[in-house]
């Protein structure tokens, strides 16, 4: 049974910090691995898709990396803003059986101005 | 681009009672999903559906049934409303690995409250 596990679970850093938010899954037989942000009360925002032949994706200040074979995923915020502030979601997603996402319980970042 | 929606946003009810919500995505996908979401905790899949016609047990499937008469729409029922599903549930879509893209694409939430 795939487990998604999402460290650490809570995250205060200052304006302008380069941060990191670690996602380990139990499976390495996942077709892709999700990245999303959800605002308090919101739904989730996709941030970044990585299949599973991939090494990384970014997107501006995000960059997400994927090792398979470890089970572990990063998700890396350049110079973090105020408005980062949200819960990180990281997800995989099974190649089989409906295919479908597994959530880890998701990282509550903070950002102080 | 209305993407996935769901209705109703919000909704009280009363232990006993029953509801369906609803979820509609527009982007012709086959997979759609409902889950939940309780606080400190990530989506569990209430159940999913690979393709009109077809629904099946995600992790934590017991007191609800879903239907999926039509590809565009997935319905949740609630047949007997307990406080423990309080929760805010999420529905999701998106297409067969095999015909592109498999991104998830999610709905905005429905806020249950069971008093």
């Amino acid at each position: 049974k795939q487990e998604v596990t999402q460290i650490p679970a809570a995250l205060s850093v200052p304006e302008g910090e380069n941060l990191v938010l670690n996602c380990s899954f139990t499976d390495s037989a996942i077709y892709n691995l999700q990245w999303f942000r959800q605002d308090p009360g919101k739904g989730l925002t996709s941030l970044l898709l990585i299949q599973s032949s991939q090494r990384e994706q970014t997107s501006g200040r995000l960059n997400a990396s994927l090792d398979k074979s470890s089970g572990r995923s990063t998700l890396y915020i350049a110079a973090s803003q105020p408005g980062d502030s949200a819960t990180y979601l990281c997800a995989v997603r099974r190649g089989t059986g409906g295919f479908k996402t597994i959530f880890g319980a998701g990282t509550r970042l903070f950002v102080k101005a | 681009n209305a993407g996935v929606t769901q209705t109703p946003k919000f909704r009280v009810l009363k232990t006993g009672q029953s509801m369906t919500l609803l979820c509609a995505q527009d982007m012709n996908h086959e997979y759609m999903y409902w889950y939940r979401q309780d606080p400190g905790m990530g989506l569990r899949l209430i159940h999913y559906s690979v393709g009109e016609g077809t629904t099946a047990k995600g992790e934590v499937p017991d007191g609800y049934n879903v239907s999926r008469l039509k590809k565009q729409n997935f319905l949740l029922g609630l047949e007997s409303a307990a406080p423990s599903q309080t929760s805010v549930y999420f529905c999701a879509s998106s297409y067969h690995y095999l015909q592109g893209s498999t991104e998830a694409f999610f709905g905005q939430g429905t806020r249950l409250t069971v008093v």
